[in-house]
């Protein structure tokens, strides 16, 4: 596809579950972010990655949180034990280069639910 | 990484001008200045973006002055599909690194 994808676009998932959600980034795009959005709040950063390293993990609350990114391609977001404060959009977003002068193309989204 | 303040939210009617003013005054010397749109249930999606001057495209045009403390984005005459959040990000490249950091953004509604 021409842009970012992530799967799934819905979760529901019982409290204490793992669940991993999925972004694959626009093919040749080295940067890739994670972020959670709460309902009717702003975005909040997670991890970014520069091709498959993470200069930048300040974001992940706590260490339920992990992610990792196989080369220049799909990155994985997997949330342990999962809590009802983790309930969300994840949003995955991908650019050309780290340069701040370019575009970030985000995906739609997962919305998870834990109950 | 330079924070940036926006209001929360600003009321319009379609046809009409708007202006969106963020602040960033501790703004680094190589940091670029871009503006975000979000709608409902959708990723945010680039806008516009800027390092001084002025910059215009089809949809906005992006105002920023001389000592870059702050920066107007500027809608012209918006529709009732303008309604969303406009974030304003401040950010640069260091030794090949950057990240995103989004504030809360300003909640744009457009009546008729």
């Amino acid at each position: 596809g021409a842009g970012v994808s992530q799967s799934p676009s819905n979760k529901v998932t019982e409290k204490g579950k793992d669940v991993e959600l999925r972004c694959d980034p626009i093919s040749g795009h080295t940067a890739l972010y994670w972020y959670r959005q709460r309902l009717g709040q702003g975005l909040e950063f997670l991890i970014y990655f520069q091709g498959n390293s993470a200069p930048d993990k300040s974001g992940l609350p706590s260490d339920r949180f992990s992610a990792e990114r196989t080369g220049e391609s799909v990155s994985t977001l997997t949330i342990q034990r999962t809590q009802q404060e983790d309930s969300a959009v994840y949003l995955c977003a991908s650019s050309p280069r780290t340069f701040a002068g370019t575009e970030a193309f985000f995906g739609q989204g997962t919305r998870l639910t834990v109950v | 990484l330079a924070k940036t303040t926006q209001p929360i939210s600003m009321d319009s009617y379609e046809g009409q001008e708007v202006n969106i003013t963020c602040s960033h005054n501790n703004i680094a010397t190589n940091d670029y200045i871009t503006w975000y749109q979000q709608f409902p249930s959708q990723g945010p999606r680039f806008i516009i973006q800027g390092y001084k001057t002025k910059v215009t495209n089809e949809v906005a045009s992006l105002f920023i002055p001389a000592d870059r403390k702050s920066s107007t984005l500027s809608l012209p005459r918006v529709s009732l599909s303008d309604t969303a959040v406009y974030y304003c990000l401040v950010g640069h490249g260091n030794s090949g690194y950057s990240t995103l950091t989004f504030g809360k953004g300003t909640m744009l509604l457009v009546s008729p």
